[in-house]
């Protein structure tokens, strides 16, 4: 499985933001996983943004959740993020990330596949 | 949102053993999983459900998890173990249910 992140490096202040993240070697449409994206600031840990289940059901972070929207592809295998009226603390790498979720006892397991990351720069 | 407590940093000599803690409230009741990240790459998993390792992660790579306290014990360690290390849980009752720790900087010696 490889997951590749693509996107604009550099976004000015107040646009949006948008990712793209494209899966190959195997499905986006199992329902034994979610597809998440996640953040890093320079020289900062993981921040968890959102994560998005094929059939629909999404989660995002309440600190982010009035600007942030997730979405699948499945027919194109891609898995989409936009963050609206960004500043300059948006500036990161952004990762795409494959999901485990033990479908049987509804339990979500750890971020198994990683995107390489895109670093996105918030300035003017 | 829950809170995951991780150490700025833990420094070991190599062939010794070096042990990350990550603590939580009651994380003992939840499921750790454990990412290894070097400079200018994407995380990797070695540890996940606590104490079970992916396909290709050496059995130097441990995990344990109990009370509020989770550990990563790298045994062995060498140099090629330098790298940054950050715990993760899944918060089945929160709005914010995944959470990652601040992340642990092992130096190799």
């Amino acid at each position: 499985l490889q997951l590749q992140g693509s996107g604009p490096g550099l976004v000015k202040p107040s646009e949006t933001l948008s990712l793209t993240c494209t899966v190959s070697g195997g499905s986006i449409s199992s329902s034994n996983y979610y597809w998440g994206w996640i953040r890093q600031p320079p020289g900062k840990g993981l921040e968890w943004i959102g994560s998005r289940y094929f059939i629909g059901r999404t989660y995002y972070n309440p600190s982010l959740k009035s600007r942030v929207t997730i979405s699948v592809d499945t027919s194109k295998k891609q898995l989409s993020l936009q963050l609206s009226s960004v500043t300059a603390t948006d500036t990161a790498v952004y990762f795409c990330a494959r999901q485990v979720y033990y479908n049987g006892v509804g339990v979500s397991g750890p971020f198994d596949y990683w995107g390489q990351g895109t670093l996105v720069t918030v300035s003017s | 949102s829950y809170v995951l407590t991780q150490p700025p940093s833990v420094s070991v000599a190599p062939g010794q053993t070096a042990r990350i803690t990550c603590g939580g409230n009651n994380i003992g009741t939840k499921s750790v999983h454990w990412y290894q990240q070097r400079p200018g790459q994407a995380p990797m998993l070695v540890v996940y459900d606590d104490n079970d390792r992916p396909s290709g992660i050496p059995e130097r790579f441990s995990g344990s998890n109990s009370g509020n306290t989770a550990t990563l014990t790298i045994s062995r360690v060498e140099a090629g173990d330098e790298a940054d290390y950050s715990c993760q849980v899944w918060d089945s009752n929160s709005d914010h249910p995944w959470v990652f720790g601040g992340g642990t900087k092992l130096t190799v010696l």
